[in-house]
């Protein structure tokens, strides 16, 4: 069965330096790997996802993920925070194959102080 | 384009009564998923449809607790009767098909308050 693992519920950056949120996951099968943002009283928006091909991938907002095999890790990054990121983001996982279910991590709420 | 939209964005109603949420789906898509998001449990899969049938189940929590489809673009979720820890916000998601690489887009939810 796939799972997600999210380290670290919460994450505060100052404003300018990098963001860091940590996904690994548990596949028995190629994963397809999503990043999802979900702002105050809004839905969950797709940041990003891995499908197949390149394994890092661009977002919006200046957000990327790799994808690397061989951590079971999709890390998500931004180079420079902004005021607007915090939000609370959610690695998920599809298992490749079946239908499009996605099982979620816990979530990691990001805070950006100035 | 519009999004998918959810009605209402609140409510809040005394225990024991029934309770309809409504979601209309992006034009185009033929999947559609109710979530549901609490602090103890985060986001929990309900129901899933593909083409107005229902798929996959196995979240629902019990019987009061019924999903449908009436048409290709609209699905209502029911509560009946409704319990405090029913209290949640309710998410519905579409998607363009249910292939594994189709993302799903989601509403802005209900936030639901059983008193």
């Amino acid at each position: 069965a796939q799972s997600v693992t999210q380290l670290g519920s919460h994450v505060s950056v100052s404003e300018g330096a990098l963001v860091l949120l940590r996904c690994n996951y548990s596949s028995s099968v190629p994963p397809y790997l999503f990043w999802y943002v979900q702002y105050p009283n809004q839905g969950l928006q797709l940041l990003l996802k891995y499908t197949t091909g390149a394994t890092l991938v661009k977002g919006i907002n200046g957000f990327e993920a790799e994808f690397k095999k061989s951590e079971t890790s999709f890390h998500l990054t931004k180079p420079s925070a902004h005021m607007s990121d915090a939000a609370e983001y959610f690695c998920a996982v599809i298992h490749s194959g079946g239908y499009n279910k996605l099982i979620f991590g816990a979530g990691t709420r990001l805070a950006v102080h100035p | 384009d519009a999004g998918v939209i959810q009605s209402p964005r609140h409510e809040v109603t005394e225990m024991g009564q029934e309770v309809t949420l409504r979601c209309k789906l992006i034009s185009g898509h033929n999947s559609l998923f109710w979530y549901r998001q609490t602090m103890m449990r985060g986001l929990e899969l309900l129901i899933y449809f593909n083409n107005n049938v229902p798929i996959d189940d196995s979240g629902m929590p019990e019987d009061r607790f019924s999903a449908k489809m009436p048409n290709a673009s609209f699905s209502t979720l029911k509560i009946q009767p409704s319990e405090p820890r029913d209290s949640a916000v309710y998410f519905c998601a579409s998607s363009q098909g249910g292939d594994s690489n189709q993302p799903q887009h989601f509403g802005d939810g209900t936030r639901l308050s059983i008193l």
